[in-house]
């Protein structure tokens, strides 16, 4: 069963840092791209960018570029989000998911998502 | 970036009933366009991609149609459970943004 997990909320102050994790299991985690969504309090779904594991290739989107740093450690099947100086408009629910093997940029299979709270 | 407009933003229907939701892009994206599937507190589910293939797995009484800048997603007839948020989202052009989401409530 292709499963991705990742870890639990957050509660953060401004100008801290954070690295959230997507872990995957039940398939070659290799063989696929792993993109992260956004979804802010009671908004829409916002594209952040993608990694493929084989050879950790970025993609940002240019809203995210610069604010956040994605990677990816194939050995252990986990894929991660990262920021360095967090800021308050970053508080949201953090989707890392499966990229569909044939459309590029869908998630096929998705985590359950991370709750990021930064607040002072 | 290519803006994605769906409409309605929200939607009151009765189980039984048959409903579409309009997504319309700012610029042609030929047929590059998915519809998701949301419940409150959890993930997004892929429904349909290629704006018309269904995702295996996924109910026959969802159909999509469209091209170029008009999109629709149409239940036939509403279940219990498709009572949900829906997004569409255009993967035609980097970097692959989401409608503003439609929901669908119970009347």
């Amino acid at each position: 069963e292709v499963q991705l997990v990742q870890s639990g909320a957050e509660v953060k102050k401004p100008g801290e840092s954070l690295r959230i994790s997507c872990k995957g299991s039940g398939y070659s985690f290799t063989s696929y791209r792993v993109v992260w969504v956004r979804q802010m309090p009671g908004k829409a779904l916002e594209w952040m960018g993608r990694i493929d594991p084989s050879d950790s290739y970025i993609d940002y989107s240019p809203s995210f570029q610069g604010h956040v740093t994605i990677s990816a450690d194939k050995s252990i099947s986990t894929a991660y989000l990262q920021w360095s100086t967090l800021k308050a408009s970053d508080t949201g629910i953090y989707f890392c998911a499966r990229q569909h093997a044939y459309q590029g940029g869908l998630g096929d299979y998705w985590g359950q998502g991370t709750l990021v709270t930064v607040s002072s | 970036d290519i803006q994605m407009t769906q409409s309605p933003s929200t939607l009151s229907a009765s189980v039984g009933d048959r409903v579409t939701i309009t997504c319309r892009a700012s610029q042609s994206i030929s047929s590059w366009l998915a519809w998701y599937q949301q419940k409150p507190g959890k993930a997004p589910q892929l429904l349909i991609y290629q704006a018309s293939i269904l995702e295996s797995g996924v109910p026959s009484r969802f159909s999509g149609t469209g091209s170029g800048t008009e999109f629709t997603l149409t239940i036939s007839s509403l279940q219990p459970d498709d009572f949900a948020t829906y997004y569409c989202q255009q993967y035609n052009t980097y970097s692959y943004t989401f409608g503003q989401g439609t929901k669908l409530e119970i009347k």
